[in-house]
């Protein structure tokens, strides 16, 4: 099992550029999270998805959507980066809502220049 | 709002002691805790998962307990090593598929 992967691990954007950050489990989750993780700040919950179908906001959602394609796979897109989104992004799953593990992948880092 | 402390923030300590890190919650209407390590520049690993039920959970070195009522957790190391260097994190669940809530980390070093 390769667990929660990410892709890309780093990635450097201009200012207006778009783009998505992909995430996927082969664990047979339901529930998957973004979060962002600043210093200082500690991780923050951006969106997360408690079954497939479904997507809701977390608690900094302004500047992103999330989609969730199947069960397996949960992007975040960047419609128009800004400086303050330069973080790292990671992703998280777990079996289902309540009281089980989340298991989280390596992260992205992102640079907006 | 839940609101999630560590302390302290930062510890350094020889090799060989025994060490408590601390966490604290503002709302005690939790269905569990989670600590995990993260290391410079990686992902978080998961170390001990305790159910709300729970008062403590076990593995290896790592000994975390669980008081809700007081709005406490601590993670003990045993034994410590130079290779649990790290940044430990505390979060809470409130059972819903909402996320979790983040501590800031205790960034640990371990003094050969």
């Amino acid at each position: 099992n390769a667990g929660v992967t990410q892709t890309p691990k780093f990635q450097v954007l201009k200012t207006g550029q778009s783009m998505t950050l992909q995430c996927a489990q082969d664990m047979n989750h339901n529930s998957m999270y973004w979060y962002r993780q600043d210093p200082g700040m500690g991780l923050r919950l951006i969106y997360y998805s408690a079954s497939e179908g479904t997507t809701d906001k977390g608690e900094v959602p302004n500047g992103y959507n999330v989609s969730r394609l199947n069960k397996r796979e949960f992007s975040l897109r960047l419609e128009s980066a800004a400086p303050s989104q330069t973080s790292v992004y990671f992703c998280a799953s777990t079996l289902t809502q309540g009281n089980n593990e989340q298991f989280f992948g390596p992260g992205t880092r992102l640079t907006v220049l | 709002k839940q609101e999630v402390t560590q302390i302290p923030a930062a510890l350094s300590v020889p090799e060989g002691e025994n060490l408590v890190l601390n966490c604290s919650f503002t709302d005690s209407a939790i269905y569990n805790l989670q600590w995990f390590r993260q290391d410079p520049g990686k992902g978080l690993t998961s170390l001990l998962l305790i159910q709300s039920s729970q008062r403590e959970q076990t593995s290896g070195r790592l000994n975390a307990s669980l008081d809700k009522s007081s709005g406490r957790s601590t993670l003990y190391i045993a034994a410590s090593q130079p290779g649990d260097s790290a940044t430990y994190l505390c979060a809470v669940g409130g059972g819903g598929a909402d996320g979790l809530t983040f501590g800031k980390g205790t960034h640990l070093i371990i003094q050969p």
